[in-house]
This record gives structure tokens, C-alpha cells and sequence, in this order.
């Protein structure tokens, strides 16, 4: 089975600018939640899609936005960049709500 | 608040010689315990897990971990670190029952293996 896919892996945007990055899971998983990961503030949870809903979401300004598709895969925008945005985005996806998370190796976006 | 803290930022050790990565959680009941590992550039890899059960849980690679509800602890062992074994090593709790799939990650243990 391919593991969780992401796209693109590298980014490179300026500030004001959007953003989109992509999410494939796992064939089957229909969970899929997004982490941030910086050197200063380590991983945090972003949000979860579940069924195409969002179910939870994590401490981030409205900025940072998701969703997902019929198909569980997901996306996730980020509006307006700051400098602060530079991080690790990573994507995981499970079988169900409850079950351990798979990640995939994320994408890197820097804001200049 | 469910909370993880690891309290190594870096370890070292020698190659074959044995590891201990200390993790303690702090969550009202019984918690989902993961170890994750991070290669430089990659994603997260799942160790292994804890649900219920055996407190004493396998995990891919030769790692183990025991987990201790009076000590709030669940650290991960290995009897023989490879220079392979490099790399960052994460602490995870959840998801909680009821809610969401949410992994609150500890800080992170660097592991550097000497030969």
C-alpha cells in the first residue's frame, strides 16, 4: 500500500502571499489530520477531517484552513503568510478517528 | 490538559551499547501512548503504540517501551542502539476517547550515535 502523500514537498512564497498544500492518505484511511512543526514550537495539531468535516481544530489564527474531499484526500491553505509561517506541514491519516496516525513526509514552506 | 514532557533534549550513546528515552504524560485517565521517530528531512514514523493491555509494548526495529501508570511514564528502550538508530525521537498522547484525533507531541529527544 503507497503511504501518505504530500505535494508539493518544498515551498517557497513571500509574505502576503497564499498558499495550498496537498494531502493524499492512505487507500481506505478516511482521517486526516494536519501538523505544524517549527524548531521553536515543535508539533502542533492544525485540525482533523473526518468524513469531510472538520472535527477538531487546534490554536491557529483563521488564517490556516482546510478541508477534505469525497475521496478523504485533504487540503490546507494558509492565507496572508507571515514570516512565522516557515515550518514543517505535516500530513497524517488514519483508519477511523480512534486508530494510530500514518504522516507522511511534509511539505516545507518558507515565507521570505 | 493532556500535556507530554521529554525531558532529554540530546542524547548520546555509543553504537551497541543500550538506550533509554524517558517520557512522562499527564492526562486524567487511562492515555494512547505513541513513539514516533523523525529522520533529518523526513516524516514521522510510528515505533509503536500503547492502548491497553501489556504494559510492556514491541515496536518495529528492536525498541520497546513500558508503560507505568504510577510514574506517568512511558519510555522507550532499546537493548542495542545501531548507528542507524539516529535521529529525533517524539513522545506522543491521544487520541482521546470522544474526541479528536489529536496527538499532543512532547519536545523531542535528538539521539547521536558515536561508533
Amino acid at each position: 500500500k503507497a503511504g501518505v502523500t504530500q505535494t508539493p514537498r518544498y515551498l517557497i512564497k513571500t509574505r502576503g502571499q497564499q498558499v495550498t498544500l496537498s494531502c493524499s492518505p492512505i487507500s481506505g484511511h478516511r482521517s486526516v489530520s494536519w501538523y505544524q512543526q517549527t524548531p521553536g514550537q515543535g508539533l502542533q495539531f492544525l485540525f482533523e477531517y473526518f468524513s469531510e468535516t472538520q472535527r477538531n481544530k487546534g490554536n491557529f489564527p483563521g488564517r490556516f484552513s482546510g478541508r477534505q474531499f469525497s475521496n478523504s484526500r485533504s487540503e490546507m491553505n494558509v492565507s496572508t503568510l507571515e514570516l512565522g509561517d516557515s515550518a514543517l506541514y505535516l500530513c497524517a491519516s488514519s483508519p477511523g478517528r480512534l486508530n494510530e496516525q500514518f504522516f507522511g513526509p511534509g511539505t516545507r514552506l518558507t515565507v521570505l | 490538559a493532556q500535556s507530554v514532557t521529554q525531558p532529554d533534549i540530546h542524547i548520546t550513546v555509543s553504537e551497541g551499547a543500550s538506550l533509554e528515552l524517558r517520557c512522562n504524560y499527564s492526562y486524567g485517565a487511562t492515555p494512547y501512548l505513541f513513539w514516533y521517530v523523525q529522520s533529518p528531512g523526513q516524516g514521522l514514523q510510528l515505533l509503536l503504540k500503547y492502548f491497553s493491555g501489556d504494559t510492556l509494548v514491541q515496536g518495529i526495529k528492536g525498541f520497546e517501551a513500558e508503560f507505568k501508570r504510577s510514574q506517568s511514564s512511558f519510555n522507550l528502550r532499546k537493548p542495542s542502539v545501531h548507528w542507524s538508530d539516529a535521529a529525533e525521537y517524539f513522545c506522543a498522547v491521544g487520541p482521546v476517547p470522544g474526541t479528536a484525533s489529536k496527538l499532543t507531541f512532547g519536545t523531542g529527544t535528538r539521539l547521536q550515535v558515536t561508533l
